[in-house]
């Protein structure tokens, strides 16, 4: 159990344009998750929390113009990247924690995604 | 604001040493403390936690950790490590309250030679 999937693994796109990216916890309701961006060789940097039903908390130096996090439903969140730029390209992952049952401070990870802008 | 800092940036060592990584935080409350391992090609998966109670906690794997609140450390360890424990290892902290968000260390990649 406490499985995240996200969507797209992969991603290339021109610069510009938007990009979403999914984060679906499969087998359990999350009232949060949590969007991290990973720069190669380097650790997990959170960016924001992503809450369901409200407005994402963003951490200080992330645009939430840029980077919009819609929450809709218990089981799933999602980030767009808004006129993508190359130093966008990076390493993307969500977490979700658990909203009932288990421990209130576990988080689960997807797998990433990977985003390359051209 | 917390950070976590991991000391060993490059780990290379043998089948059978013994394994020791740092972690160093700085928080003015009380926290949560984890040891996450990123296994090439895959997801972050939790090794161990330390929540409160004995310092000594012991995860998955045959790893195990120590929290040492005097200096701020949970450090890391193994005494016997396989070819399969080449990973990607990251301690990270949490408040014990609100969002409770984690935040990371940088990260020591491990890498065992057979």
């Amino acid at each position: 159990g406490a499985v995240v999937s996200q969507h797209p693994s992969r991603v290339i796109c021109k610069s510009g344009t938007s990009v979403k990216i999914e984060c679906r916890s499969l087998d359990f309701q999350a009232t949060t998750m949590f969007w991290y961006r990973q720069f190669p060789k380097q650790s997990l940097m959170l960016m924001a929390t992503s809450n369901e039903g409200s407005k994402a908390t963003y951490e200080q130096g992330v645009e939430k113009d840029k980077f919009l996090i819609n929450h809709a439903s218990l089981t799933l969140s999602t980030l767009t990247v808004t006129s993508a730029h190359p130093e966008d390209s990076s390493f993307y992952i969500c977490s979700a924690k658990r909203t009932s049952g288990g421990a209130s401070y576990e988080q689960y990870f997807g797998p990433g995604t990977r985003l390359t802008v051209t | 604001a917390q950070s976590v800092s991991q000391h060993n940036h490059h780990v290379i060592l043998s089948e059978a040493a013994s394994l020791e990584l740092g972690c160093n935080y700085s928080y003015g409350g009380t926290v949560n403390l984890f040891w996450y391992v990123q296994y090439p090609g895959q997801h972050l998966q939790l090794l161990l936690k330390y929540f409160s109670g004995d310092p000594l906690v012991k995860g998955i794997k045959g790893f195990e950790a120590e929290f040492i609140k005097s200096k701020f450390s949970f450090n890391l360890r193994k005494p016997s490590v396989q070819w399969s424990d080449t990973a990607e290892y990251f301690c990270a902290v949490s408040p014990r309250t609100g969002r409770r968000a984690l935040t990371f260390g940088s990260g020591t990649r491990l890498q065992v030679q057979p």
